[in-house]
């Protein structure tokens, strides 16, 4: 079984600011990780994804990803914040649990940007 | 290539209705997968389609039907439907459906049930 938690529903980060979006896992198996990105009235976007190659994964718009093995955790990070990056962002996890490949969804976390 | 498109994107029902949503996946993917996206449940898997079959399916009532077309394009219908349907529902497809694979979603289609 899998599953995700993402540690706060909102944050709040002044523009230029660091941005830390935290996700932590459970998975049986070694995982496959996602953060995905929704801008208002869109679909999600995919930001990165962890496939096991390098544990830093770097995606679009300045935002990367560290997959710690021992803590569980793969935390979005993006070193200055932007207007343009306030969205909802979603981490998944995906594995072979029972033959399945469907990816579970965290809540999400609404991300405000303050100018 | 041209993305998944969902149609129609907005749509307003009445309660005990019927409705269906259809979605085009990126040419070439042979997985569509459907969600409902609300406030207070998030992201829910509801059903995975590849090769006109279906192959996983979420935690949702009979009401929540879905079929696959040779061309792999995708529907999926909700009968009798209810207050609590008022959702966005989002088709996304990929080329296998293996977990590894990049997921791509469409725009959505908004349901609101009065």
């Amino acid at each position: 079984a899998q599953s995700v938690t993402q540690l706060g529903s909102h944050v709040s980060v002044s523009e230029g600011a660091l941005v830390l979006l935290r996700c932590n896992y459970s998975s049986s198996v070694p995982p496959y990780l996602f953060w995905y990105v929704q801008y208002p009235n869109q679909g999600l976007q995919l930001l990165l994804k962890y496939t096991s190659a390098a544990t830093l994964v770097k995606g679009i718009n300045g935002f990367e990803a560290e997959f710690k093995k021992s803590e569980t955790s793969f935390h979005l990070t993006k070193p200055s914040a932007h207007m343009s990056d306030a969205a909802e962002y979603f981490c998944a996890v995906s594995d072979a649990s029972g033959g399945s490949y469907i990816p579970t969804f965290g809540r999400g976390t609404s991300l405000i940007v303050h100018p | 290539k041209a993305g998944v498109t969902q149609t129609p994107r907005y749509l307003i029902k009445t309660r005990g209705q019927q409705v269906t949503l259809s979605c085009s996946p990126i040419s070439g993917h042979r997985s569509v997968s459907w969600y409902q996206q609300t406030p207070g449940q998030g992201l829910q898997f509801l059903f995975e389609y590849f090769s006109e079959t279906q192959r996983n399916k979420g935690n949702f009532p009979g009401r929540f039907s879905g079929r696959q077309f040779s061309n792999s394009r995708s529907e999926m219908n909700v009968s009798t439907l209810e207050l609590g349907d008022s959702a966005l529902y989002l088709c996304a497809s990929s080329w296998l459906g293996q977990g590894f694979e990049t997921q791509y979603f469409g725009p959505g289609t908004r349901l609101l049930v009065l």
